[in-house]
């Protein structure tokens, strides 16, 4: 069935670090994929997203690659700072817009 | 602020009590959702709303009863519930069109005792 998950459940990096975030997706008719952040105490904020005619978007700091092949989606995030601190979660979108499919969520801890 | 406003923030209630959690979404947009966060698992989808009317239901248990009255209102309405069920409950719109995001609410802090 349809699944995505993260590969690491925690990250921790030092502050100025870049910091990557994978997740692999099963569902290979996937269309469309977002980068969730979560802060302790709220729901997720949109990051950034990719439609899969893409292989790579840029917002500020943070870039998203995705890799059909072998189903893979990775987030970047340049220069990281303590406020990038918070749970990242990758989604996959069904054919319904909005009906959104999550991963497990990495944690990401910045080291100042 | 995201427009979309999750009331209570966090509610505690007893196994045979009923309570009901209120959305709320100023976006314009015409898909709702209910999602429930447990502790180290994924954010798992329960119920899809559009136009007000329910096209998903997640296999949830009939505990949990939701009602779209317009499209800019989600309630969940909660009776004899399990403490397994305390968890975050999150709702969520979207204009409902193809490959766009959704957009969430703060969340309602479950604790069923």
């Amino acid at each position: 069935g349809e699944s995505v998950g993260l590969h690491l459940p925690t990250l921790s990096v030092q502050e100025g670090d870049n910091s990557i975030i994978n997740c692999a997706y099963s569902n290979s008719a996937s269309d469309y994929f977002i980068w969730y952040k979560q802060e302790s105490g709220k729901g997720p904020q949109f990051i950034i997203d990719i439609r899969s005619n893409m292989d790579k978007r840029q917002g500020q700091r943070v870039t998203v690659l995705l890799n059909k092949t072998v189903k893979h989606l990775s987030l970047q995030i340049a220069a990281t700072q303590p406020g990038d601190s918070a749970v990242y979660f990758c989604a996959e979108s069904s054919n319904q817009g909005g009906k959104l499919i999550f991963g497990q969520g990495t944690e990401l801890s910045v080291k100042p | 602020e995201t427009g979309v406003t999750q009331t209570p923030r966090h509610l505690v209630m007893g196994m045979t009590n009923k309570k009901s959690l209120k959305c709320e979404q100023h976006l314009g947009h015409n898909a709702m959702y209910w999602y429930k966060q447990s502790a180290k698992k994924p954010l798992e989808l329960m119920f899809v709303y559009n136009f007000k009317e329910q096209t998903e239901n997640n296999s949830v248990p009939s505990r949990f009863s939701p009602e779209c009255p317009n499209s800019s209102h989600l309630f969940l309405h909660l009776h004899t519930l399990q403490p397994e069920d305390s968890a975050l409950y999150l709702c969520a719109s979207s204009s409902g069109q193809v490959d766009t995001e959704a957009f969430f609410g703060q969340g309602t802090r479950l604790t069923v005792v």
